[in-house]
Parts: structure tokens; sequence; C-alpha cells
């Protein structure tokens, strides 16, 4: 069974330029969360999606945005780029307790 | 203070060793999360405890609801278990969701041959 799949694995961006980060769920799986960890804040939730609806999000300016789509995969888009957006953005999907992963994208905002 | 706070941040132990990491947190949980994160980023979910005490393998987790506490250990440790740690909540009232999650900072773990 493949698992999560997180593409770009690596990403650079200049300041003021958009970006969009794709999420591919375990099949089956219908909610999909997106982190930022960063050296300095660790990890923080940014949004999770249940069937193509945002249900929780986290406490981000709304330069980040997301969506999912039917078939569950999901992509997160960031407007605007600052240097401190440069951060490894993961997204994990689940079904039932655990919450599975994917390897992540590294943003660098130059 | 934050909200979930996590101790040691770093620990180095020999292999073999019986290994404790502690996880404590300041808010109202509906369920407390143990990752394992490696080098390269991927997390991997080790638990999800609302109460008492799972186990997998040499690895246990316990909670203490009434003392907002809880804690890892790894039995008879070994250098593939070097990784960081994190604890994370889900905050109460449940929101119809487990994933806005609130993390600790981790604890970093090294497992010397």
């Amino acid at each position: 069974k493949a698992g999560v799949t997180q593409t770009p694995r690596y990403l650079i961006k200049t300041r003021g330029q958009q970006v969009t980060l794709s999420c591919s769920p375990i099949s089956g799986h219908r909610s999909v969360s997106w982190y930022q960890q960063t050296p300095g804040q660790g990890l923080q939730f940014l949004f999770e999606y249940f069937s193509e609806t945002q249900r929780n999000k986290g406490n981000f300016p709304g330069r980040f945005s997301g969506r999912q789509f039917s078939n569950s995969r999901s992509e997160m888009n960031v407007s605007t780029l600052e240097l401190g957006d440069s951060a490894l953005y993961l997204c994990a999907s689940s079904r039932g307790e655990k919450l599975f992963f994917g390897s992540g994208t590294q943003l660098s905002v130059l | 203070k934050n909200e979930v706070e996590q101790s040691p941040q770093n620990l180095t132990a020999q292999e073999g060793e019986f290994i404790t990491i502690n996880c404590s947190y300041s808010v109202g949980i509906s369920a407390l999360h143990w990752l394992q994160q490696h080098p390269g980023g991927g997390i991997v979910s080790l638990f999800m405890l609302s109460s008492g005490k799972k186990k997998h393998g040499r690895l246990i987790a316990t909670i203490n609801i009434q003392e907002k506490h809880s804690s890892l250990h790894i039995t008879a440790s070994h250098p593939r278990d070097s990784a960081v740690y994190i604890c994370a909540v889900s905050l109460e009232p449940f929101m119809d969701s487990n994933y806005q999650l609130i993390w600790g900072a981790g604890t970093k773990l090294i497992i010397k041959p």
C-alpha cells in the first residue's frame, strides 16, 4: 500500500513568489492535515481537510491556504512568500487513530 | 510557558539501556500522541493515548490524565532507536478531529553502540 506522497521534495523560491505543494494521501484516507516545521518554532498545525472541507485551521496568516479534491489529494498554497516561510511542510493522512506522514517538502525562500 | 513540555531535550544513552521520555501538558486534551522523527524529516506515529497504557514491541507509552503527564519508555534500546521523539496533544473539546495538534519541542535521542 503506497504511503503519503508529497511533491515536490525540495523547492527554492524567492521572496514575493507563490508556491503550491501537493499531498496525496493513502488510498481510502479522507482526512489530510498540514504542518509547518521550523527549527525555531517546531511543528505547528496549518489546517486539516476532510471530504473537501476545511475542518480546522491553525494560527497562520491568510497567505497560507489549501484545498482538497474529490480524490482526497490536497494542495497547500503560500502566496507572497517571506523569508520566514522557509520550513519543512509536512502533510499527514489518517483513518482511525494513527496519522501517516509524508516525507515533507523542504521550502527555501531566498 | 509552552502548553506541551517535553523532557529531556537531549538524551544520549548506551545500547541496552532503559529510556524514559516525559511529556507534560497544561491544557485539557482529548488525546495525546507520541511520534518519531528520523533525520531527513519522516515522521512515524507511534501511539495515540487517551488513558492508561499502550505497548508495541519495545515501546511503552503511559498517560496520567489527572497529573497531565505522559511517558514514553524504550526497553533494550538500540542504535536504530536514535531519532527525535515528539509528544503532541489534541485539544478538548473534541472538535471532530484529532489532528489540530499542539506539539512539544521534541526529545533528541542518541543510542550509542
